[in-house]
């Protein structure tokens, strides 16, 4: 089945840093979505992306779909503490109806 | 926004013993429902879509016969998970697509379940 690699695994950053982290698939994705998970929470939707070379910018995120429709990459700028939490990619391939296949998930920690 | 409500939020019980956890969408028509499974420290793995009004769709290597979905209605999804058993403890989150797919996908908060 599809999936998906997602890098880094984890992250411990100084508060101010920039941070990026970033998805990739062997297949084609139509749709690339990345999610923020807290702890016992489920996952909150950051930023949605629909075409090809789509960069899209929510507050001090920005998320990019790669042109080959392979890949997606997430920055978050000047981190903050509450920044803290597990991002997920998540993307929807062609033929795979409404279902999503997630990334690993990049866990993040922020030094204050 | 379009809102899952997923309850309860955490659960203890029994080993032997059955549990019920709910996903209604709130103000919007859920057709269609995902529930995933989360291990500490991995990512969403896929059990089983539910399509209102019909069988769900498992996943390979999920148990039907364990893990029951219900979906009668187009706001209430439902995962029993029959005969609980330690390694059933995880995380359990439920997600609609939205209408619209341009507005995403919404999870629900989650449920904790640990069976002793």
């Amino acid at each position: 089945g599809q999936q998906l690699n997602q890098s880094p695994q984890s992250m411990f950053i100084q508060e101010g840093e920039d941070v990026s982290m970033n998805c990739t698939s062997s297949s084609i994705f139509n749709t690339w979505l990345w999610y923020k998970q807290d702890p016992g929470e489920g996952p909150v939707l950051l930023i949605a992306l629909y075409k090809a070379g789509e960069l899209t910018s929510n507050g001090r995120l920005t998320a990019q779909f790669g042109i080959t429709r392979k890949d997606s990459f997430l920055n978050i700028s000047a981190s903050i503490p509450s920044d803290v939490g597990i991002y997920f990619c998540a993307g929807r391939g062609r033929g795979a109806g409404n279902m999503l296949t997630f990334g690993g998930g990049t866990r993040l920690m922020v030094k204050p | 926004g379009a809102v899952v409500s997923q309850h309860p939020s955490w659960v203890i019980c029994k080993s032997g013993t059955s549990v019920k956890i709910e996903c209604r969408s709130l103000d919007f028509q859920a057709t269609t429902m995902f529930w995933y499974r989360q291990f500490p420290k991995q990512s969403l793995m896929l059990m089983a879509t539910s399509n209102e009004g019909s069988k769900a769709t498992y996943e390979q290597g999920v148990e039907k016969d364990k893990f029951l979905i219900n979906h009668a209605s187009l706001t209430l999804s439902t995962l029993t998970v029959t005969s609980a058993h330690p390694e059933d403890s995880s995380f359990y989150i439920c997600s609609a697509p939205l209408r619209y797919l341009s507005y995403g996908y919404t999870f629900g908060s989650g449920t904790r379940l640990t069976v002793v």
